[in-house]
């Protein structure tokens, strides 16, 4: 069965790195994943689509302060040099045969 | 600049129906695959349901499987979801999200089932 999963939270100060973290389930370490945004109150944003490869294609205006790497099953959104708008929800998505699949989120809390 | 504009939520009640709709603009519909994903209040978000772009290949999410359906007018740059037997657990927004490099996002509707 095809799960993304996601860790509930994450937190960092202004100006820092984070990195989240986007697994694969078991059997589906070769998909490649899409990266989402959503601040409060507003519709999701796409960032990133990141390949198995680490490769990734942004979406139009996303700033170099984000990236995409990729290890394994493990799919990595990480952004530097943290904003205050940043403090967001992040989702990941991918694309079985017949279904899409989002992974539960993480919120990010920017300190 | 891509657009897309959902429209046609509101309150129902149990068991009733709605028409959503999502207009594009800013590209070539009919070349693009399209999605729509939902959000419970409070939620994470949750894909529905997927049409490719000449309607020959549709799926759904097993949570609405038999109860909406996904539909395209190329002709009128128009997105659809038909949402019959609504229940509680539908209360969402409604997104419409267009396939490829980049993904698009619309802004979305709301849609409350209650009695």
């Amino acid at each position: 069965q095809l799960v993304l999963t996601q860790s509930p939270s994450a937190s960092a100060s202004l100006g820092a790195s984070v990195k989240l973290t986007c697994t694969l389930s078991s059997g589906h370490s070769s998909y490649a994943i899409a990266w989402h945004q959503q601040q409060p109150e507003k519709g999701p944003r796409y960032l990133m689509k990141l390949n198995s490869d680490g490769s990734h294609s942004k979406g139009d205006g996303i700033p170099d302060r984000f990236s995409g790497s990729s290890s394994g099953a493990e799919r990595y959104l990480t952004i530097s040099s943290l904003q205050s708008e940043d403090e967001a929800d992040y989702y990941c998505q991918t694309w079985g045969t017949g279904i899409g699949v989002f992974g539960g989120g993480t919120k990010l809390t920017v300190l | 600049e891509v657009q897309l504009v959902e429209s046609g939520g509101g309150l129902v009640q149990p068991g009733g129906s709605l028409r959503l709709s999502c207009a594009a603009s800013g590209f070539t519909f009919s070349s693009y695959s399209m999605n729509w994903v939902r959000q419970a209040p409070g939620k994470g978000l949750e894909w529905v349901s997927y049409i490719s772009s000449s309607s020959s290949t549709i799926y759904y999410a097993d949570s609405v499987k038999g109860r909406f359906t996904i539909s395209r007018d190329n002709a009128k740059n128009s997105l659809y979801l038909q949402m019959n037997s609504l229940r509680d657990e539908d209360t969402a927004v409604y997104y419409c999200a267009r396939d490829g490099q980049p993904i698009h996002w619309g802004q979305g509707t709301l849609v409350t089932v209650s009695s």
